[in-house]
């Protein structure tokens, strides 16, 4: 079946470096979205690419959906200890619109202030 | 508005007991879902609802029921619990089928 690959599974940064986590897909994906989950909470909606090659933009955090639509990635200029918890990327599992939202295992930020 | 809300939040199980989790959404959605997350695992889904009246498998359905009870409940039963399924529970919904997902705040399950 359909697999969704983050890595790192874990990052620890000083705080003001940037951080970088990728996400790889081994099927075609018609959209990909990211969550956050701080430690202890729940997955929290970041944001939805749906075209080839696209980039959004939120303040710090800068979002990339590959051309081929196989993979994205999520970039953080100047890390803040508000930054910290795990970062999930997502996508339709199955082919067509069949709901399935398949998660990648996560990655893990750490701050140190 | 509430949003998604999960109850319960703590549950301790013996093996072999039976439970259900009980999720409800306020948002008029007509998409719900639960998720498993255990650790290094991410979150894995166990079965959702794409509308009201239908149900499907997710990718770990093994050991699970789920109910969509109407448009704002979708509950998931353990009939026989197992230690493997110690995790923590998270339903969702969405307006629709691959939009964003709202979840509720999680249940978490421990089987002894």
């Amino acid at each position: 079946g359909q697999q969704v690959m983050q890595i790192p599974q874990y990052q620890h940064v000083q705080e003001g470096e940037d951080f970088t986590t990728y996400c790889n897909s081994s099927t075609t994906l018609s959209n990909i979205q990211w969550y956050k989950q701080r430690p202890g909470g729940h997955p929290v909606f970041l944001i939805q690419l749906v075209k080839s090659g696209e980039v959004k933009k939120q303040k710090r955090l800068t979002f990339q959906f590959g051309e081929a639509k196989k993979n994205s990635s999520l970039h953080i200029t100047a890390t803040q200890t508000t930054d910290v918890g795990t970062y999930f990327c997502a996508g339709p599992g199955g082919s067509g619109n069949t709901g399935k939202l398949i998660f990648g295992q996560g990655t893990t930020l750490q701050v140190k202030p | 508005n509430a949003g998604v809300t999960q109850t319960p939040k703590f549950q301790v199980l013996k093996t072999g007991q039976s439970m259900t989790l009980q999720c409800a959404q306020d948002m008029n959605h007509n998409s719900m879902y639960w998720y498993r997350q255990d650790p290094g695992m991410g979150l894995r889904l166990i079965y959702y609802s794409a509308s009201e009246g239908t149900t499907d498998k997710g990718e770990v359905p093994n050991g699970y029921n789920v109910s969509r009870l109407n448009k704002r409940e979708f509950s998931l039963r353990l009939e026989s619990a197992a230690p493997s399924q110690t995790s923590v529970y998270f339903c969702a919904s969405s307006y629709r089928t691959n939009e964003k997902l709202f979840f509720g705040s999680g249940t978490q399950l421990s089987v002894l």
